[in-house]
């Protein structure tokens, strides 16, 4: 069956601009996670969202990012006046629960620049 | 939230068993420990969890000591598709916390 697909694959944008990141989860996955992985590091946790609702926004960095999702599925990250320290691969990760034992299925990514 | 220590890189030859170590001296008892590698320009990948016991599948062991400080990953026979980073993470669902806390990982080189 499908995985976890994501879009754009590659985003290069100007600082300041805003940007919107989209996961597509695996089907019936209730749980879904985003991540953000600077070059040579290891993965940040952003927020996770248990259907539409987001329990743990405590990884966002910032106010200037933002995420939703809808009819528990489709979730958008959206950076707005981005800066170049936010360049970095975004990862999304879904699973069938949040429980501990429920394995994160991961997206490819999504490399954003900030130029 | 409780941490863990891996080497920065190893090495293995093909077709020898590799054996990952993790420390994880300040689990709770509520920490599962799991085992994730990415490799080249993906996204993350499950290889293994486990609690207490040490656990088998398809894909690699786990081996978890007696006070559960410590656990290894072990790739009987490693193969070139097995060179990734390897990430040893605790997992805890205290109230709404269903996060994992990633450290930098351990780059498993694999020689023909």
């Amino acid at each position: 069956g499908a995985g976890v697909s994501q879009s754009p694959s590659n985003k290069v944008t100007e600082k300041g601009k805003d940007v919107e990141l989209r996961c597509d989860p695996i089907s019936g996955h209730t749980a879904l996670y985003w991540y953000r992985q600077s070059l040579g590091q290891g993965l940040e946790f952003l927020i996770y969202f248990q259907g539409n609702s987001a329990p743990d926004k405590s990884g966002l960095p910032s106010d200037r990012f933002s995420a939703e999702r809808t009819g528990g599925s489709v979730s958008t990250l959206t950076i707005q006046r981005t800066q170049q320290e936010d360049s970095a691969v975004y990862l999304c990760a879904s699973s069938l629960l949040a429980g501990m034992l429920y394995e994160q299925y991961f997206g490819p990514g999504t490399r954003l620049t900030v130029t | 939230d409780a941490k863990t220590t891996q080497p920065n890189s190893m090495e293995s030859n093909e077709e020898e068993p590799v054996h990952l170590p993790c420390n994880h001296s300040t689990i709770s008892g509520t920490d599962y420990i799991h085992w994730y590698r990415q490799l080249p320009s993906q996204g993350p990948e499950y290889v293994i969890h486990g609690l207490t016991s040490n656990v088998n599948n398809r894909m690699a062991s786990l081996a978890i000591a007696e006070d559960r400080k410590s656990s290894t990953l072990i790739l009987h026979r490693a193969t070139l598709r097995d060179a990734a980073v390897y990430y040893c993470i605790l997992r805890a669902d205290a109230g709404n916390n269903r996060k994992l806390i990633w450290g930098l990982g351990t780059s498993l080189a694999v020689n023909p």
